[in-house]
């Protein structure tokens, strides 16, 4: 069974400080990893990795993927109170029927306080 | 706005009962996701319909059902409903078969009492 676990779960900084947020997993047909940020309600994408070691980045918020560790972090810098959010990591993997299948972690959450 | 639209946006309902969830997908898009979040399990995948035909199943309890229909909006029938299935379900659309292409309803919160 597809696997992803995300570390730590809850978290809570000053603002201007910098997080790093982990996710790891076990995927069979692995395709691609995806980061979300997760507020109220509906999850809206941030990055999507595909290949190792290529950094991806928007603005204060970048991301990194080893395939060979299986994992991936999200970092933020200069953090606002607009930051606080529940962030998202989900696996996409080929599911062998003719379908791609997205594997949640359990998020973290994060609050950043002025 | 994500251009996808659920409805209703909160239901509640007694145990036992059945209800329907509805998604309208974004214009021209043709897949379908539907996932579960809860406080104890995350997101959780329950299944995917691409133009009418459905294309996988993740952890959908028997007493949950889903179709979706020519016109490509779906509903997702929950029957027997227990305290437990108390959730925010979401429907995705994207255009094709990769959901990560997928934008998110806002959800409709469930709450069996």
């Amino acid at each position: 069974e597809d696997k992803v676990v995300q570390s730590p779960l809850s978290l809570v900084v000053h603002e201007g400080d910098t997080v790093t947020l982990n996710c790891s997993y076990e995927v069979t047909n692995f395709r691609s990893l995806l980061w979300y940020k997760q507020e109220k309600k509906a999850p809206t994408f941030l990055f999507m990795l595909t290949s190792s070691g290529i950094e991806k980045k928007s603005g204060r918020l970048s991301s990194i993927l080893d395939k060979k560790e299986l994992f991936s972090i999200l970092n933020i810098t200069a953090t606002q109170t607009g930051d606080s959010a529940v962030y998202l990591c989900a696996v996409e993997a080929w599911t062998g029927a003719g379908s791609y299948q997205l594997t949640f972690g359990k998020g973290t959450k994060l609050s950043v306080i002025p | 706005d994500s251009g996808v639209t659920q409805t209703p946006k909160h239901l509640i309902t007694a145990t036992g009962q059945r209800v329907t969830l509805r998604c309208s997908p974004r214009s021209g898009d043709l897949s379908v996701y539907w996932y579960q979040q809860s406080l104890d399990q995350g997101l959780q995948f329950l299944i995917h319909y691409y133009n009418g035909e459905e294309r996988a199943k993740g952890n959908i309890l028997e007493r949950f059902s889903a179709q979706q229909f020519p016109d490509l909006h779906s509903e997702l029938n929950l029957s027997s409903l227990e305290l437990g299935d108390s959730a925010l379900y979401f429907c995705a659309s994207s255009v094709d078969l990769r959901g990560t292409e997928a934008f998110f309803g806002q959800g409709t919160r469930l709450t069996v009492v």
